[in-house]
């Protein structure tokens, strides 16, 4: 059953701490992306990657860092240095190449709230 | 910079209307659009796209316009049904030639029973 996964689906953490969040493909995907979602809003680009070991900040990426190891993995770590971090957190994937689609696929979401 | 915007920030229809959610957008460089439906809590779910050199596309119970000389978009989607309220976000591909997509800030759609 091909997809992406996030996990978990809701995270807690205490301000000034570091939290890392998971997003994993099995639909061999070059592209991932990492967005933000606040109440009410659309989706904000953090961070995305083409292609292994290569990423690229989005509009919003001061205060994120990410990581691409794996094809099929894309961490997000929210720092302590992201002023605002309690947000809805959503991962996806796309396929690249000759032929390319521009559809994104999205994980269900992290729903990150820092007290 | 370039967006992609909606004009109405809510819509309300009855079940069994049709819905019509519009879209508009700045880029004139872009060349591919995309709806995406997000039910609460949970990721978007792809519904359709079109390309800049179609103006029009229909898939089931839905159908995407483009009027690239007003540059703007719109879902119609036929006989809305409760299980259709949502959030709906229009997106385009800008300047990047599909590597990112710009979204617009979504229209919230609530089917009355």
């Amino acid at each position: 059953d091909g997809g992406i996964t996030q996990s978990p689906k809701y995270l807690f953490r205490k301000e000034g701490q570091n939290v890392t969040l998971s997003c994993e493909q099995n639909l061999n995907h070059d592209a991932m992306y990492w967005y933000r979602q606040d109440p009410g809003q659309g989706l904000r680009l953090i961070y995305y990657s083409q292609i292994v070991n290569d990423f690229q900040k989005g509009d919003i990426a001061e205060g994120y860092s990410v990581s691409r190891e794996k094809k099929e993995s894309f961490p997000l770590t929210v720092t302590s240095a992201q002023k605002n971090p309690t947000a809805f957190y959503l991962c996806a994937s796309k396929a690249s190449g000759r032929g390319e689609s521009y559809e994104q696929y999205f994980g269900p979401g992290t729903r990150l709230t820092v007290t | 910079g370039e967006s992609v915007g909606l004009h109405l920030p809510t819509l309300s229809v009855q079940e069994g209307d049709n819905s019509i959610i519009n879209c508009a957008y700045s880029n004139s460089a872009s060349d591919y659009f995309i709806w995406y439906k997000q039910e609460s809590g949970k990721g978007p779910q792809f519904i359709i796209d079109i390309r800049s050199n179609m103006d029009k596309r229909q898939g089931q119970r839905v159908t995407v316009l483009l009027n690239k000389t007003v540059k703007h978009l719109s879902l119609q989607i036929a006989a809305t049904q409760p299980g259709d309220s949502a959030v709906y976000f229009c997106a385009e591909n800008g300047e990047t030639s599909g590597s990112r997509l710009t979204f617009g800030e979504g229209t919230q759609l609530t089917v009355n029973p």
